[in-house]
């Protein structure tokens, strides 16, 4: 596809159950990154790769939240045991080494 | 101390006005810096990015940076009611090393 393309679009889970969202990255795109953002705030860094490798992970709020990029390509963010607190658009943008991120369309997670 | 800070606003500027958005950083060696705009509930879209130290202009928009002063800015010229957005100011030490947003400024552009 011609952007990053993020699914589902919208996720409502109950609490205490596992969610994963999907990033698909544009072609070609060697860097990703996974955003939070709250209302009014901006995203907030979760966790980025660099090809397959996890290069900074120091923004996972926790042990529940984990990510992974197996061939460099499509990341997937799984967040275990869901809590009510994990509420929020989730974003993922892809770029070049050095050189601009575009964003997906995000992850509307909703936790009840 | 923040890593990027920005003022949240909202800076309110008439239509045909000049808008100054500014950002600053903490991280001296820093070396890639970028502008977007988020619309609400939309994704940030790019506008703008700049690596070495002064101007550079496309369009109605010039991004100026300052690395002795740790300070990036945005100038949208004669602004426009569809330019009232969130501006984000994002920055990248290098490239093995994350991309990190400020917290947006609001611009309103009153008809």
């Amino acid at each position: 596809g011609a952007g990053v393309s993020q699914s589902p679009r919208y996720k409502v889970t109950k609490r205490g159950q596992d969610v994963a969202l999907r990033c698909d990255p544009i072609s070609g795109h060697v860097s990703l990154y996974w955003y939070r953002q709250a209302l009014g705030q901006g995203p907030e860094f979760l966790t980025y790769f660099n090809y397959e490798a996890q290069q900074d992970k120091s923004g996972l709020p926790n042990d529940r939240f984990s990510a992974e990029r197996p061939e460099g390509s499509i990341s997937t963010l799984t967040i275990q045991r869901t809590e009510q607190r994990d509420s929020a658009m989730y974003r993922c943008a892809t770029g070049g080494l050095d050189t601009e991120a575009f964003f997906g369309q995000g992850t509307r997670l909703t936790v009840v | 101390q923040k890593e990027v800070e920005q003022n949240s606003g909202p800076l309110s500027v008439p239509e045909g006005a000049i808008a100054s958005l500014n950002c600053t950083y903490s991280d001296r060696v820093s070396q890639s810096f970028f502008w977007y705009r988020q619309y609400s509930g939309k994704s940030p879209e790019l506008i703008m990015s700049i690596y070495s130290n002064g101007d550079k202009e496309d369009g109605r928009f010039t991004a100026q940076l300052n690395k002795a002063s740790q300070y990036v800015s945005l100038l949208i010229r004669d602004s426009q009611p569809s330019d009232s957005a969130t501006y984000l100011c994002a920055v990248k030490k290098d490239s093995s090393y994350k991309l990190i947003f400020g917290s947006g400024t609001r611009l309103l552009v009153r008809p």
